[in-house]
């Protein structure tokens, strides 16, 4: 069974700039998740989709953060305009649903300058 | 709010040693607590899931214990191996929606 795909793996972009990250997540999981992790934190709930509705976005700086999900499958979060703090690594996890266990991708790692 | 917590931030030991890796979190009305692994650079691997109503649940060498009233787990690694290095976290699902609440992890090194 394929896992959590994410693209890229890496991101280097200087402050102000706008970047995009894709998520695949693992065929016939109906929930998905998007996390931040700051060096040395757990990740941070971003975002939850059900299918291609949004469950909880309350922890989403909406004023620069966006995130979708067409068709109930693959997920962009996007970050438009980047600020330092912004720098991060994004982790992606799908589920069969909310009760099931979360499986992650491997994550983008985001460099502001 | 809930807070997790864990402690220590990073452990040493040689290789073959008995570890608790220690978890606390504020708030005992949660649905599951599971602990992870990441390696450098990875994502997220799950090891264990412990439902609310459970005691304890048991991989391998892996055993991770809750104890709610308390608000505190441990996840026991028998006989540590190198492989074992990683960084462990723990996370609290406080209403089965799902959103986890994540500790900020335990860096463990096993030296040979």
């Amino acid at each position: 069974e394929a896992g959590v795909a994410q693209s890229p793996r890496y991101k280097i972009i200087e402050k102000r700039q706008s970047v995009a990250f894709w998520c695949n997540p693992i065929s016939g999981h109906a929930t998905l998740y998007w996390y931040q992790q700051i060096l040395g934190q757990g990740p941070k709930l971003l975002i939850q989709f059900q299918n291609n509705g949004v469950v909880d976005d309350s922890q989403l700086p909406k004023d620069r953060f966006s995130a979708e999900r067409l068709k109930g499958v693959d997920s962009t979060l996007k970050i438009q305009p980047a600020k330092l703090e912004d720098s991060a690594v994004y982790l992606c996890a799908s589920s069969l649903g909310a009760i099931n266990g979360q499986y992650f991708g491997p994550g983008t790692r985001l460099t502001v300058t | 709010k809930q807070e997790v917590t864990q402690i220590p931030a990073a452990l040493s030991v040689p290789e073959g040693e008995n570890l608790v890796l220690n978890c606390s979190f504020t708030d005992s009305a949660i649905y599951n607590l599971q602990w992870f692994r990441q390696d450098p650079g990875k994502g997220l691997t799950s090891l264990l899931l412990i439902q609310s109503s459970q005691r304890e649940q048991t991989s391998g060498r892996l055993n991770a214990s809750l104890d709610k009233s308390s608000g505190r787990s441990t996840l026991y690694i028998a006989a540590s191996q190198p492989g074992d290095s990683a960084t462990y976290l723990c996370a609290v699902d406080e209403n089965q929606g799902g959103k986890l609440i994540f500790g900020q992890g335990t860096e463990l090194s096993v030296k040979p």
